[in-house]
């Protein structure tokens, strides 16, 4: 199993600020994901996070307000730009490998006031 | 694309009491199922997986079998505990999940 570590765990930012999370995965794993959970909701994958090259965005998601990065198989960024109060959300990292079921960080609890 | 329907909450129970939670889904080929759970604060775990049709995932007394006749994944406990007051997500497919809308399960002594 893969253990993942997201930072920050919780976060309040100001509207018009940007925020970066990081999500450090214990081991080398092919697939990395974001995801958002809105306040009881499920979740919703925001965008595939692709190891040197550009991330492969879902339906809703650009790259202007949500960049990615992925330098390594074992890190990702997600940073959540230009917030505001409709941001506020948890967002999640998930890693996994081939035929492998996938892992999920603690998650990042954002609150945009 | 794949679609994951799960049923509706939030789902009380007192202690002891028998639990389903339906999922059904729809995919091309055969994807394997999971259910994941979500504690208040935390983020998600996996609970059980099934890979195959007929296989049955269990872990910590819950159960659900991959029926690819009715393409459902359920899950069961016939004796849930406080402990088990969580989130319950079902899910499809390996790396790139998709999932139910999740149930919130309360559970009273």
């Amino acid at each position: 199993s893969a253990v993942i570590s997201q930072k920050p765990s919780r976060d309040i930012c100001q509207r018009g600020t940007s925020l970066t999370i990081q999500c450090q995965v214990d081991s080398q794993v092919t697939m990395m994901f974001w995801y958002r959970q809105q306040p009881g909701q499920s979740l919703t994958l925001i965008a595939t996070a692709n190891q040197g090259s550009e991330a492969t965005y879902e339906s809703g998601f650009v790259i202007d307000k949500f960049p990615i990065s992925r330098p390594n198989l074992t890190f990702s960024t997600l940073t959540v730009s230009n917030m505001s109060p409709e941001d506020s959300s948890i967002y999640l990292c998930s890693a996994a490998d081939t035929n492998t079921e996938a892992f999920f960080g603690q998650g990042t609890r954002l609150t945009v006031v | 694309g794949d679609s994951v329907t799960q049923m509706e909450g939030p789902v009380t129970l007192s202690e002891e009491a028998f639990l389903t939670i339906n999922c059904t889904y729809t995919a091309t080929g055969y994807p394997s199922l999971f259910w994941y759970v979500q504690y208040p604060g935390e983020g998600l775990q996996l609970l059980l997986k099934a890979t195959k049709a007929d296989d049955k995932g269990s872990n910590k007394g819950f159960e659900a079998t991959y029926r690819k006749e009715t393409t459902s994944f359920h899950l069961e406990k016939g004796s849930v505990q406080v402990s088990d007051s969580a989130v319950y997500f079902c899910g499809t497919s390996y790396g790139k999940l998709t999932f139910g809308q999740g149930t919130i399960l309360t559970v009273h002594p």
